[in-house]
């Protein structure tokens, strides 16, 4: 059974890059037809889905957020970034990554970032 | 974009009770829909895809209808395990995939 683990910083000042890696364990990131994805939520709020990779590397971002997100895929450690640049109050959230095929059928516990001088 | 609306945003209901969620796409995304339970500093879980499809393991009490631009969550019988808060997400979009605002069901 896969399972996935965000780590990166909680805290991050405003006009920074904001930067997490998650790792997969339980199967291989290059094996079955699946995206790796990244999704936040704003404490109290709802989800926003901020974009994909497939282990190609071809990607796909929120349009809302495309100049700022770049996702990247390492198959050699089994991991997947993202990277968010200029980073405001706004930014703050509970960020997941996640296994999808459309629909997303894994999910990481979510690690809380802040975003504060 | 495709913007997804949920109604209602809060639903009261007993343990037994038949409830049923609805979420609008604002164009069509044929089956291409999901719905998902997030409970209190939990990640969601998924229910439903395919707009009808149950995920293995998900009680059968939990069933999904719809197709192009109006679907339903729907369930049977409440156990007290469902309060929770339900997301509806599209995966349809070639620009990217969107969710509902949620609908958080709460002990009537």
């Amino acid at each position: 059974q896969v399972q996935l683990q965000e780590s990166g910083p909680g805290l991050v000042k405003p006009s920074q890059t904001l930067s997490l890696t998650c790792t997969v364990s339980g199967g291989s990131i290059s094996s079955g037809d699946y995206y790796w994805s990244w999704i936040r939520q704003p404490a109290g709020k709802g989800l926003e889905w901020l974009g994909r990779i497939y282990t190609s590397g071809s990607t796909r971002y929120n349009p809302s957020l495309k100049s700022r997100v770049t996702i990247s895929v390492d198959t050699s450690k089994n991991q997947f970034s993202l990277n968010l640049s200029s980073v405001t109050a706004a930014d703050t959230a509970m960020y997941y990554c996640a296994r999808e095929v459309g629909a997303i059928d894994a999910w990481g516990q979510g690690t809380l970032v802040t975003v504060s001088s | 974009d495709i913007q997804m609306t949920q109604s209602p945003s809060t639903l009261s209901a007993s343990v037994g009770d038949r409830v049923t969620i609805t979420c609008r796409a604002s164009q069509s995304i044929s089956s291409w829909l999901a719905w998902y339970q997030q409970k209190p500093g939990k990640a969601p879980k998924l229910l439903i895809y395919k707009a009808s499809s149950l995920e293995a393991g998900v009680p059968s009490r939990f069933s999904g209808s719809g197709s192009g631009t109006e679907f339903t969550l729907t369930i049977s019988s409440l156990q007290p395990d469902d309060f929770a808060t339900y997301y509806c997400q599209q995966y349809n979009s070639y620009s990217g995939f969107s969710f509902g605002q949620g609908t958080k069901l709460e002990i009537k």
